[in-house]
């Protein structure tokens, strides 16, 4: 298995630009979610979504869009970029499964804004 | 509001040694979940451990267990007979339920540095 593949990997962009980042999971988990990692921070959580046609906002959504076609992708849209959305970039799928509870990480997308 | 505090920026430990990293969490939901993740510095997030809210016994994965203490709302992570290779970053999250739906919530991470 895959588990969750995110591209690109890097990513440089001009303030202004947009560009979408890919996300794609391959264990069939509803749960996804979208996080972003500011230098010696930890992750906040930018939108999520529950099942495919169904997502929400997190903590810090402003600047993002997503959507969930498929049960299988979830890509967040920059539109606009700008400096502050200079991060490390997460996906996740979650398996919730009694007892335990698990979110699976992507290798992570790092953009700098210019 | 929720939020989740880890106080200790870094720690050392020695080869063999147990560590504790301390978490200390804040909600309103009734029924949460705590987590620990670890991040090496190739950067991926790999998880650990995970604790229900009404788990009646603490979590254990191998090496790690979470010390839960539901009163004083902290949820420790113990790592024991350390390895090299356990020098990381080290996450604590939580997730709600009632108030926070599927949100979850990181601190600010704790830097862990085993010692030969």
């Amino acid at each position: 298995n895959a588990g969750v593949t995110q591209t690109p990997k890097f990513r440089i962009l001009k303030i202004g630009q947009s560009m979408t980042l890919q996300c794609t999971q391959d264990m069939n988990h509803n749960y996804m979610y979208w996080y972003r990692q500011d230098p010696g921070m930890g992750l906040k959580l930018i939108y999520y979504s529950v099942g495919a046609g169904i997502t929400d906002k997190g903590e810090v959504p402003n600047g993002y869009n997503v959507s969930r076609s498929t049960t299988e992708d979830f890509p967040l849209r920059l539109e606009l970029a700008a400096p502050s959305q200079t991060s490390v970039y997460f996906c996740a799928s979650r398996r919730t499964s009694v007892p335990t509870d698990t979110q699976y990480f992507g290798p992570g997308t790092r953009l700098t804004v210019l | 509001a929720q939020k989740i505090t880890q106080t200790q920026p870094g720690m050392f430990v020695q080869e063999k040694e147990a560590v504790t990293l301390d978490c200390t969490y804040d909600t309103s939901d009734p029924s949460y979940g705590l987590f620990w993740y670890k991040q090496p510095s190739s950067g991926e997030m790999i998880f650990l451990i995970y604790q229900g809210s009404y788990d009646q016994q603490n979590a254990t994965e191998g090496r790690y267990s979470l010390n839960f203490q539901k009163a004083r709302k902290s949820a420790n992570l113990v790592i024991s007979a350390s390895q090299l290779g356990d020098s990381a970053m080290y996450f604590c999250a939580m997730r709600g339920h009632v108030n926070t739906g599927n949100q979850f919530y990181f601190g600010t991470g704790t830097s862990l540095t085993v010692i030969p």
